[in-house]
């Protein structure tokens, strides 16, 4: 069975600064894609950024990269001088199977200060 | 283009009823799912489907839960005889199996509360 693993329930920053977000996981398949999503208070699941397994390179999109680290199986994602907009719900999800269909963790919610 | 969307965006109704939510996926995705978020469960998935067959329902928590989807497009979802433990946000997302990714694009949900 597959896991994903999200440490941190809550993480408070100071804007502009850079902030990671941790996530592990669990899987035996070789073949396996790494998500990361970003749910704000209006509930909607914003699709960050994407790592498959076989990627040669650590995936970036405008501020957000994602550092990983197949050995030790994790994924953290990065933002980069963060914004008072980045607060919000951000979930970390593994897509499993034939079906594709996301196992997600429990989600860490950042609160980004003034 | 247009997201996912859902209906409704939110559904009170009582113990004992059935509630239908629907969901229509970005035009073109042959792949669709539905999950559910609970404050004590999280994100789980409830059903995938592939054109209008659902090869996995393993996500389905008990037969009162039913999902079908028609003509390659809309989904409706089905809870029968309405529990309070039902009460969570239904997201449905969708997927282009043309993407290496098969990111999924998800709508805005459906909150369900069961009194």
């Amino acid at each position: 069975a597959q896991k994903i693993t999200q440490t941190q329930p809550g993480m408070f920053v100071q804007e502009k600064e850079a902030v990671t977000l941790d996530c592990t996981y669990d899987t035996s398949d070789p073949s396996y894609g790494l998500f990361w999503y970003k749910q704000p208070s209006s509930g909607e699941m914003i699709f960050l950024i994407y790592q498959g397994s076989y990627d040669q390179q650590n995936a970036t999109e405008g501020r957000y990269s994602l550092n990983f680290q197949k050995a030790r199986k994790s994924a953290n994602l990065v933002i980069s001088a963060s914004q008072l907009g980045d607060s919000a719900m951000y979930f970390c999800a593994m897509r499993e199977g034939v079906t594709q269909k996301l196992v997600f963790g429990q989600g860490t919610r950042l609160t980004i200060n003034p | 283009g247009a997201g996912v969307s859902q209906s409704p965006s939110n559904k009170v109704t009582e113990k004992g009823k059935d509630v239908e939510l629907r969901c229509d996926p970005i035009s073109g995705h042959t792949a669709l799912y539905w999950y559910r978020q609970s404050l004590g469960q999280g994100l789980e998935f409830l059903i995938y489907f592939q054109g209008n067959s659902a090869p996995d329902k393993s996500g389905l928590p008990s037969d009162r839960f039913s999902a079908e989807r028609t003509g390659g497009s809309v989904s409706t979802l089905t809870i029968q005889r309405t529990q309070q433990e039902d009460s969570a946000v239904y997201l449905c997302a969708s997927s282009s199996r043309d993407r290496s990714s098969y990111e999924q694009y998800f709508g805005p949900g459906t909150r369900l509360t069961v009194t």
